[in-house]
């Protein structure tokens, strides 16, 4: 079954303690990116990858790090992280056809207290 | 600057009857342009897709979208709402040029009553 997998689904943290969040699919897809998703805001694109090591910003991207080390994983990382940075985060994957994020995963509910 | 916009934040409609929901898009060119579908608790699903050709696009579940260059529009339709379309829609653009940014509306909040 084709999928994006996401872990964890749901963290509370408190602020400056590094997070990871992982994505992995199991598609074989070239291009992965993360969105956040707020409230009145829609989503926004934090970063994208479009193969391995191969990664740029997205419109949202500060406070954020991503690497692409294999094909089929892409995390993303919190350094330091901030409230601001309280969340619902997606992680997407698709094929070099059209570039469009076609499956996304089910979501990670961030919250930095 | 490039933007989408969603004019209708929500949109109540009765099962059975028709649905429009609205996007407007600015942009240097024609982009790509989609609509993706998010159930409560969900990841979005891709409903439909527009690159080129017949600007009539049909889409999984029974939606639709035209494409209106003169009006920078790209409206989802659906003839006969069932209470299972009840969700977030999300109108998205993207550019044709090499990349990987999409930018999507605020969505429309779609609830349906019996």
């Amino acid at each position: 079954e084709a999928q994006v997998t996401q872990n964890p689904r749901y963290l509370i943290t408190v602020t400056g303690k590094k997070l990871t969040v992982t994505c992995s699919q199991n598609m074989n897809h070239e291009y992965m990116s993360w969105y956040r998703q707020d409230p009145g805001l829609g989503l926004r694109q934090i970063y994208y990858s479009m193969n391995v090591e191969v990664t740029d910003k997205g419109d949202v991207p500060e406070g954020y790090k991503v690497s692409r080390k294999e094909k089929r994983n892409f995390p993303l990382i919190l350094e330091s992280p901030s409230p601001n940075q309280t969340s619902l985060y997606f992680c997407a994957s698709s094929t070099g056809q059209g570039r469009q994020p076609q499956h996304f995963g089910d979501g990670t509910r961030l919250s930095i207290l | 600057a490039q933007s989408v916009t969603q004019p209708d934040i929500h949109i109540t409609v009765s099962e059975g009857a028709s649905l429009e929901l609205r996007c407007n898009y600015s942009y240097g060119a024609t982009p790509y342009l989609f609509w993706y579908v998010q159930s409560p608790g969900q990841g979005l699903q891709l409903l439909l897709k527009y690159f080129s050709g017949d600007t009539l696009v049909q889409g999984i579940k029974g939606f639709e979208a035209e494409f209106k260059r003169s009006q920078s529009s790209f409206n989802l339709r659906k003839p006969s709402v069932h209470w299972s379309d009840a969700a977030e829609y999300f109108c998205a653009v993207g550019p044709r040029a090499s990349g990987y940014a999409l930018n999507f509306g605020k969505g429309t909040s779609l609830l349906v009553t019996p």
